[in-house]
């Protein structure tokens, strides 16, 4: 299996665009996560979706961030406009559903952004 | 609310060590517990779980004990290489619903 597949890999802009990330997930989960990676804050948790529908949105820092899961192998984490303080590490992570707490997070490689 | 907290990085050591990686969580249910690794560059890999209290999660080398009395699920090895220097994230899960509750992160760095 390919993995959970991010693009771009990096991306820089500026202050005021549109950015938008990619992430495939491995085929057949049905769970997918958006996380946020930075120095000062960590890992957080923006949105994460079960079978297409977003369950918790609670991490998405506010309206300038969006995402989507249009069908079962792809979704979009959008930020519009972009600030400075959202460059960071955007990772993407996908699990099946098993037992009892048996599924596993498969993260990808993570976005690298950059807001000038 | 549910939280996870780990010792603060970096932990440095030399090749062969002992290594210890303290993890302490609150909960009000009955969590599974992970560790991911990160290494330079790469997303967060699994490097092992525990479902249920008492059980013992294993994988290359490492291990930790999920310990309900003490609210606890440290990770251990016996001897770390170089390869092992990384960032290592304890995590929290509840069996129902998909979302992991992430400590900040310990840095190990191995020198040779």
């Amino acid at each position: 299996d390919a993995g959970v597949i991010q693009s771009p890999r990096h991306e820089v802009t500026e202050m005021g665009q549109e950015v938008t990330l990619r992430c495939k997930p491995i085929s057949g989960h049905d769970y997918l996560f958006w996380y946020r990676q930075t120095m000062m804050r960590g890992l957080e948790l923006l949105i994460y979706f079960n079978n297409n529908v977003p369950i918790d949105d609670s991490g998405m820092p506010e309206d300038r961030f969006s995402a989507k899961m249009p069908n079962a192998s792809f979704s979009t984490l959008k930020i519009q406009p972009s600030e400075p303080r959202d460059s960071a590490v955007y990772f993407c992570a996908s699990s099946l559903t098993g037992r009892g707490g048996q599924e596993t997070q498969y993260f990808g490689p993570g976005t690298r952004l950059l807001v000038l | 609310g549910d939280s996870v907290t780990q010792m603060e990085g970096p932990v440095t050591l030399s090749e062969e060590a002992f290594l210890t990686i303290n993890c302490t969580y609150t909960a009000t249910g009955y969590p599974s517990l992970f560790w991911y690794v990160q290494y330079p560059g790469e997303g967060l890999q699994l490097l092992l779980k525990a479902t249920k209290a008492d059980d013992k999660g294993s994988n290359k080398g490492f291990e930790a004990t999920y310990r309900k009395e003490t609210t606890s699920f440290h990770l251990e090895k016996g001897s770390v290489q170089v390869s092992d220097s990384a960032v290592y994230f304890c995590a929290l899960r509840y069996n129902q619903g998909g979302k992991l509750i992430f400590g900040q992160g310990t840095e190990l760095s191995v020198k040779p």
